[in-house]
């Protein structure tokens, strides 16, 4: 079956430090999306990349999809405290219908040391 | 509007005892779906439901049954729990009909079986 997968697992930073998390899928791609968990939190949408080669910005986030649809990355510039949780990344390869399944990544823990 | 709720937050079980865990969203969302998230695991698909009166397996099904009882509603149940089903349970929704399927999601419900 479809695998996401996600690394690092786990990433320290001291603050104002950049971080950057990389996810591969086995299988091409519809759209890519990320969420954000923070500690004992539930995972929070971020934004969706649905496009080969797609770039988009949050802020000092940065979202890219590759252009084979295969792989994308997360890159944070100047990490905050406020930064601190687990980033997943989740695939899809559906392309329509209310059908929608996501196979998510094992995620990529980060903290942030003050 | 309180988007996805879900009951209990947690629960301790015994080996072979049964329960059913609670989802609800008034988003008016079509998609509804039960996750478990196990340390270094990520989210992991159990059911999810494409709309009212339909239920599909996903990754992890086995040990569980769902019911999508209206729109609104989507239930998991444990018939005879078992230690390896000890994790954090999350429902999520997703409106299902638009480009963007941002799935939403709730507390969690932390289960512990004995």
């Amino acid at each position: 079956g479809q695998q996401v997968m996600q690394i690092p697992q786990y990433q320290h930073v001291q603050e104002g430090e950049d971080f950057t998390t990389y996810c591969n899928s086995s299988t091409t791609l519809s759209n890519i999306q990320w969420y954000k968990q923070r500690p004992g939190g539930h995972p929070v949408f971020l934004i969706q990349l649905v496009k080969s080669g797609e770039v988009k910005k949050q802020k000092r986030l940065t979202f890219q999809f590759g252009e084979a649809k295969k792989n994308s990355s997360l890159h944070i510039t100047a990490t905050q405290t406020t930064d601190v949780g687990t980033y997943f990344c989740a695939g899809s390869r559906n392309s329509g219908g209310s059908n929608y399944k996501l196979t998510f990544g094992k995620g990529t823990l980060l903290t942030v040391n003050p | 509007n309180a988007g996805v709720t879900q009951t209990p937050k947690f629960q301790v079980l015994k080996t072979g005892q049964s329960m059913t865990l609670q989802c609800a969203q008034d988003m008016n969302h079509n998609s509804m779906y039960w996750y478990r998230q196990d340390p270094g695991m990520g989210l992991r698909l159990i059911y999810y439901s494409a709309s009212e009166g339909t239920t599909d397996k996903g990754e992890v099904p086995n040990g569980y049954n769902v019911s999508r009882l209206n729109k609104r509603e989507f239930s998991l149940r444990l018939e005879s729990a078992a230690p390896s089903q000890t994790s954090v349970y999350f429902c999520a929704s997703s409106e299902g009909t638009s480009v963007v399927y941002e799935q939403f999601f709730g507390p969690g419900t932390r289960l512990t079986v004995l």
